[in-house]
């Protein structure tokens, strides 16, 4: 089992749509990270996150670090919010170290 | 804005080549890494590096090595490409010190084919 897990896998909407991605993890972590990769593969950081709740434009990201659990919301979703989005947490194992483990990302299409 | 480079944004090699990856940063980071991605699976750490000269293991080092002989630079090197390393290759880089020290800034990646 991965020790980060993203779901849905996949996800289409209609442009205006509320969309939510969840992030589960089963290691103590220091931080978690909500990344996006649009095609052709550039990474960009959307927020780092080590409690409570990020607002961003119309991206909110929450972590319940009780339950282990970080949710992606897309208010008013836009074509070209099309891309993988990517869940990584730094684990407390990895002090000093800088090592992320990524979930294996969540495509989203949204359709005008 | 931090950048990270990568030298090819697409590659195409013959089984038992020897492949040059480079990854060049100019924030003056000290941790630098080399990823590959798959399909399924995810990003998996290949190899790290905290300094000049250091490197570490990652998850999946068997095939690969790297070389950092100047701080901005993070080369990653398969001795004798093989069809199974078919794949996305992203470096990053991160600072040790400051405000955003768990944050890694991602190249736009490398599209290996071994063929």
């Amino acid at each position: 089992k991965n020790e980060v897990e993203q779901s849905p896998q996949n996800l289409t909407a209609q442009e205006g749509e509320f969309i939510t991605i969840n992030c589960s993890y089963s290691v103590g972590i220091s931080a978690l990270h909500w990344l996006q990769q649009h095609p052709g593969g550039g990474i960009v950081s959307l927020f780092m996150l080590s409690s409570g709740k990020k607002k961003h434009g119309r991206l909110i990201a929450t972590i319940n670090i009780q339950e282990k659990h970080s949710s992606l919301h897309i208010t008013a979703s836009h074509p070209r919010d099309s891309a993988v989005y990517i869940c990584a947490v730094l684990s407390l194992r990895s002090y000093n170290t800088d090592k992320l483990i990524f979930g294996t990302g969540t495509r989203l299409q949204v359709f005008p | 804005d931090v950048k990270v480079t990568q030298s090819s944004r697409y590659l195409v090699k013959r089984t038992g080549e020897k492949v040059f990856l480079e990854c060049v940063q100019d924030m003056d980071h000290e941790n630098m890494f080399w990823y590959r991605q798959d399909p399924g699976l995810g990003l998996r750490l290949i190899y790290f590096s905290y300094d000049v000269k250091m490197k570490e293991k990652g998850d999946i080092p068997e095939g690969y090595s790297v070389s950092r002989e100047k701080k901005e630079r993070f080369s990653l090197i398969l001795e004798s490409a093989s069809t199974n390393q078919t794949s996305m290759y992203l470096c990053a880089s991160s600072p040790s010190w400051g405000g955003d020290t768990d944050t890694q800034y991602f190249g736009p990646g490398t599209r290996l084919t071994v063929l």
